[in-house]
């Protein structure tokens, strides 16, 4: 089936070690964006590719970075992560503005 | 800000009752989403209703949208315990980007 998938499901990393969270997909859409959900909070817009272009909110830290080197694959990369980062991260893809997102079931990060 | 918010911010009902979620945005728009999302879980798209629309259906759900007052309801008919969940309201903007900035949520639980 075509879908969006999220690895790892659960990630521990140390206060101030990089990690990286990846996201693929099968669906070839233009659209993935990286969205990041703290407990009982709505989804907050980090960032979002149309193809190569990328888009990043005003609002989201430096620390956080983020590829999309093919179609496929989106990273996100968290340089320093802190215990504010702790967070479920969310990818997402869509064909454009006037289609539904499809999401992966999301990576928990947890910061140690 | 664009964020939609929602209300109520917690439901609670019996099956078989209906539920009805609000969402409110500051903005115009030319689309607004509506989401599930269950615990822990990436997020499923409901529905997507245009700034043209007045009301949409897909199976249980009935979504309105009136811009004049710039908000939207969703309402889930004979509800069930399956329904349990968050629900979240997106909008795009008129700007021309391809991203949704998500609502508060309404947290719904259905009572067997």
């Amino acid at each position: 089936d075509a879908m969006v998938i999220q690895n790892p499901r659960y990630q521990v990393t140390q206060f101030g070690k990089p990690v990286t969270l990846s996201c693929s997909q099968t669906l070839n859409h233009n659209v993935m964006y990286w969205y990041q959900q703290k407990s009982s909070q709505a989804p907050k817009l980090l960032f979002h590719y149309y193809d190569k272009d990328f888009n990043n909110e005003a609002d989201t830290p430096d620390n956080f970075q983020s590829r999309r080197p093919n179609t496929s694959f989106c990273f996100l990369d968290i340089r320093s992560p802190g215990l504010g980062d702790a967070a479920m991260y969310l990818c997402a893809t869509s064909r454009g503005r006037v289609y539904g997102y499809t999401f992966g079931s999301g990576t928990r990060l947890t910061v140690v | 800000s664009q964020q939609g918010e929602e209300d109520p911010q917690a439901l609670s009902i019996q099956e078989g009752e209906n539920a009805t979620m609000n969402c409110s945005y500051k903005t115009s728009i030319n689309n607004l989403q509506w989401y599930r999302q269950n615990s822990g879980r990436g997020l499923v798209h409901l529905i997507l209703i245009r700034s043209n629309e007045r009301e949409k259906h897909s199976g249980r759900l009935r979504v309105t949208l009136d811009t004049s007052k710039k908000s939207s309801s969703l309402l889930i008919t004979a509800s069930r315990a399956a329904d349990t969940a968050s629900y979240f309201c997106a909008t795009d903007s008129t700007s021309g980007t391809y991203k949704y900035i998500f609502g508060t949520g309404t947290r719904l639980k259905v009572l067997a």
